[in-house]
């Protein structure tokens, strides 16, 4: 069973500050997605990575991929209020059309 | 820019009643989905379709049923709403091609009364 466990589920920092947010599986996906999800709203996507160790950035956000495709984590550099939210990581199920979502980060960020 | 639409940001409804959710996305995309997420649950998939009028249940469809009898449009019903159905309804789409993306609505917030 494909499954995606991220860490950690919570996050209180305050504004400046680094953080990093990892995505974990025992299995191999195809492709993995970040998306940031605010109350009320539905989740945005951030970047999707494709090739193992790829490394993709957008503005302060830094995502990579494991080497081996198992894994991916989410770096934020001098994190701002607005950067509060659910970020979840989701992949493509092998062999179906679903996908598999962790259980989300939620952080949030101070003034 | 890609866009998914749902009819209504938030809906409240009484116990007995018919509930219908639209998803409408303009990419042309093949698969379509319905999720719920509650707090500490995550995004539970209710049903999916691959192609227009094929469907498949997905973890939590007891209760629920779906239409998609266009591409770009995929329906929820609800048919006996009932007080634990309350929860975030979150529609998404994705491409059978390319990075197999999936792009996500706004959600809807069902109240059940």
């Amino acid at each position: 069973t494909q499954l995606l466990e991220q860490s950690p589920q919570f996050l209180s920092i305050q504004e400046g500050e680094n953080l990093t947010v990892y995505c974990n599986s025992s299995s191999v996906f195809s492709s993995l997605q970040w998306y940031r999800q605010e109350p009320g709203e539905g989740p945005v996507l951030l970047v999707t990575v494709v090739t193992g160790g790829e490394v993709k950035k957008l503005k302060r956000l830094t995502f990579q991929f494991g080497d081996a495709r198992k894994d991916s984590s989410l770096h934020i550099t001098a994190a701002q209020p607005g950067d509060t939210g659910l970020y979840l990581c989701a992949g493509p199920h092998s062999g179906t059309y679903k996908y598999i979502f962790g259980t989300g980060t939620r952080l949030k960020v101070l003034a | 820019d890609v866009k998914v639409t749902q009819s209504s940001r938030y809906l409240v409804k009484r116990t007995g009643e018919k509930v219908f959710l639209e998803c409408v996305q303009d990419m042309d995309h093949e698969n379509m989905f319905w999720y719920r997420q509650d707090p500490g649950l995550g995004l539970r998939l209710i049903y999916f379709s691959y192609d227009v009028k094929m469907k498949e249940k997905g973890d939590i469809p007891e209760g629920y049923s779906v239409s998609r009898e266009k591409k770009e449009r995929f329906s929820l019903i609800l048919e006996s709403a009932s007080t634990n159905q309350t929860s975030m309804y979150l529609c998404a789409s994705s491409s059978r091609r390319g990075q197999e993306t999936q792009y996500f609505g706004p959600g809807t917030r069902l109240l059940v009364l």
